[in-house]
């Protein structure tokens, strides 16, 4: 069965980096998008971008250009989220997530992982 | 950006119950929306994408309508798992984008 598993709670200061991991299981890696999107404590879900497992080609929202690099390795089936520059906002559970057949939703999630940037 | 709104933002149902949930979009998205269900602590589950297309092994209970920039989700007979909070997402253009959330509490 299709199974994406992210990397353990961080905890990170002000201005630092943080670089999250999912690793896909169940089926072909490079078949299907890697998507990210986070939620702030108690708000909504925010899509951060996408990257294309097969070539590396990605998409990212305009908002977290520049913090944002999305890279993979399919040797071993995992995808990477890294954000720079982390200020309190960014403070939200992180989630990976498989598109579907159709580049656009999201089938299965990765069980998220808390960021929490404080001083 | 399309900026996606949903209504309502809360709403209370008894188990049994018809619930429906609107989703309107800022400008057309043809069919290109997906519905979600979120319970507390857990990551989004995909019910419904292009609109109308049930994703396997979700409950025929749910169905979803509209095209264009109305959208429509609705549970026939409400039961207690489904008490959740519910996204709509456009995926027509980049970003892409959720709606506000609609929670379904109990009554």
């Amino acid at each position: 069965q299709v199974q994406l598993v992210q990397s353990g709670a961080e905890v990170k200061k002000p201005g630092a980096s943080v670089k999250v991991s999912c690793k896909a299981s169940g089926y072909t890696f490079t078949g299907y998008y890697i998507h990210w999107v986070r939620q702030a404590p108690g708000q909504g879900l925010e899509w951060m971008g996408w990257i294309n497992p097969k070539s590396g080609g990605i998409n990212y929202a305009q908002r977290f250009k520049g913090r944002v690099t999305m890279t993979r390795d399919t040797s071993i089936s995992t995808a990477y989220m890294d954000l720079s520059r982390l200020r309190s906002g960014d403070t939200a559970v992180y989630y990976c997530a498989r598109a579907g057949d159709a580049n656009g939703y999201h089938g299965y999630w990765g069980q998220g992982i808390l960021v929490t940037v404080s001083s | 950006d399309i900026q996606m709104t949903q209504s309502p933002s809360t709403l209370s149902a008894s188990v049994g119950g018809r619930v429906t949930i609107t989703c309107r979009a800022s400008q057309s998205i043809s069919s290109w929306l997906a519905w979600y269900q979120q319970k507390p602590g857990k990551a989004p589950k995909l019910l419904i994408y292009k609109a109308s297309s049930l994703e396997s092994g979700v409950p025929s209970r749910f169905s979803g309508s509209g095209s264009g920039t109305e959208f429509t989700l609705t549970i026939s007979s409400l039961q207690p798992d489904d008490f959740a909070t519910y996204y709509c997402q456009q995926y027509d253009s980049y970003p892409l984008t959720f709606g506000g959330g609609t929670k379904v509490q109990i009554k």
